[in-house]
């Protein structure tokens, strides 16, 4: 119930391409889904965030889609470049904290 | 200006040593947090302390020990260190620590248990 499972655990995106990195959850009280990005040997960093009571987000090129009787989101890279190569991580958070639980990870390479 | 800081990067030791991970914020947040990222990249939060008081605690073995002298700094005190333990450890800060606020993530220290 307290886990969120990401896919793909990698992802080859040529430039220009769209990137698309999928998760899911059970626990329906959830009500917070950050995605973070993390460089390599960087911390992570929180790239777009969305609530459940909305079923887009949009921020320059990136955008969370979320449904919420699938108890599933989304994170799409738009006009992907190779400067977005780096490790997505979803997350999600229990409700009354501010504890992040994170999916697996995805690996995403964005070839030239 | 660094806003998360961690001392040190690397940490290379024997078995059975005592060790800390040094941590501070200047964002003036109130909420402090330890991750632990495995060597499958998997993040897992290990404590989190408000104003000094443990908040979270993620059943994580006694033989860590967060301390937090003051709201800016969060150390972490690894006593007889285990293979296991070898991991990139993230220190994280929040204003607050309310669900929505950003938690801002320092650089790492690669822990490697010999």
């Amino acid at each position: 119930q307290q886990q969120v499972k990401q896919s793909p655990q990698s992802l080859i995106v040529q430039k220009g391409g769209i990137s698309i990195i999928n998760c899911a959850y059970e626990n329906t009280a959830f009500d917070y889904f950050p995605w973070y990005q993390q460089f390599p040997g960087k911390g992570p960093a929180l790239l777009i965030a969305i609530r459940p009571d909305v079923s887009e987000k949009k921020e320059g090129r990136f955008t969370i889609s979320f449904n919420k009787s699938a108890k599933q989101f989304s994170l799409h890279i738009m006009d992907s470049q190779p400067g977005d190569s780096a490790t997505y991580f979803c997350a999600a958070t229990p409700p009354g904290t501010d504890k992040l639980i994170f999916g697996t990870g995805t690996r995403l390479q964005v070839f030239p | 200006d660094t806003a998360v800081s961690q001392t040190p990067k690397y940490l290379v030791t024997q078995m059975g040593n005592d060790k800390s991970i040094k941590c501070e914020q200047n964002l003036g947040h109130d909420t402090m947090y330890w991750y632990k990222q495995d060597s499958k990249k998997f993040l897992k939060i290990m404590f989190s302390y408000n104003n000094k008081e443990l908040i979270i605690n993620e059943t994580v073995p006694n033989r860590f020990s967060p301390k937090s002298p003051d709201k800016a700094h969060l150390n972490l005190h690894i006593n007889s260190l285990e293979l296991g333990d070898s991991a990139v450890y993230f220190c994280a800060s929040s204003l607050q620590g309310l669900i929505g606020n950003e938690q801002f993530f320092g650089p790492g220290t690669r822990l490697t248990v010999l």
